[in-house]
């Protein structure tokens, strides 16, 4: 069972609102992911990080703001939802500093913005 | 893209029955990876098998890789209702100066009791 956690598991909310997606591992994982799936499609990379202070943007384009300022946390931040921003968002982290290793992933967080 | 496609994009099977899953992708690798999801949550790994491998057994689950084809497949053995769940593969990209993995289509696995 890995040690890395989302909250809000589900999340109803207006458009304009300004939401925060935590993610948080236990595990000292450097690397860092947040993936976007829409329901039974394949998982697209919105942002990563290599460790403290570090954050990229993925390969879809997205809306969303990243920051990592300490090891176990990496929230992602929506100034102003949007109902096109209805997704489900999955958080992962990965050990070691090899290429494309095990990723470990959180439960996911639900977004419908209304 | 390195995007890997699956096939099929879904498996209807008894309970018993062993199921097999394609995947392929485009570029070379350093490992392919197989995922699993449940419906509504995160993603589970299974496997990991590394370039110069051809073969990798877990419990039930056997993987195959076979470069040449850039093809992996997937077989889990005396499938059980709560095999029932997505399947995916991913891929990392070969000389690539980071650690994305891309990740496949998909496998819609249905296991009738």
């Amino acid at each position: 069972e890995a040690d890395i956690y989302q909250t809000p598991r589900y999340l109803v909310i207006g458009t304009g609102k300004k939401i925060t997606l935590e993610c948080s591992q236990t595990m000292g994982h450097d690397k860092m992911y947040w993936y976007q799936q829409d329901p039974g499609m394949e998982l697209h990379l919105i942002h990563y990080s290599y460790g403290v202070n570090s954050t990229e943007k993925g390969d879809l384009s997205s809306e969303s703001t990243v920051s990592r300022i300490r090891t176990e946390h990496f929230p992602l931040t929506l100034e102003s939802a949007r109902p096109s921003h209805t997704s489900q968002y999955l958080c992962a982290s990965e050990e070691g500093t090899a290429l494309g290793e095990t990723q470990y992933f959180g439960p996911g967080t639900r977004l419908l913005v209304l | 893209s390195q995007q890997g496609e699956e096939d099929p994009q879904a498996l209807s099977i008894q309970e018993g029955e062993n199921a097999t899953m394609n995947c392929s992708y485009k570029t070379s690798i350093n490992n392919l990876q197989w995922y699993r999801q449940n419906s509504g949550r995160g993603l589970v790994h299974l496997i990991l098998i590394r370039s110069n491998e051809r073969e990798k057994h877990s419990g039930r689950l056997r993987v195959t890789l076979d470069t040449s084809k850039k093809s992996s497949s997937l077989l889990i053995t005396a499938s059980r209702a709560a095999d029932t769940a997505s399947y995916f593969c991913a891929t990392d990209r070969y000389g690539g100066a980071t650690n994305k993995l891309i990740f496949g289509t998909g496998t819609l696995l249905a296991v009738q009791p």
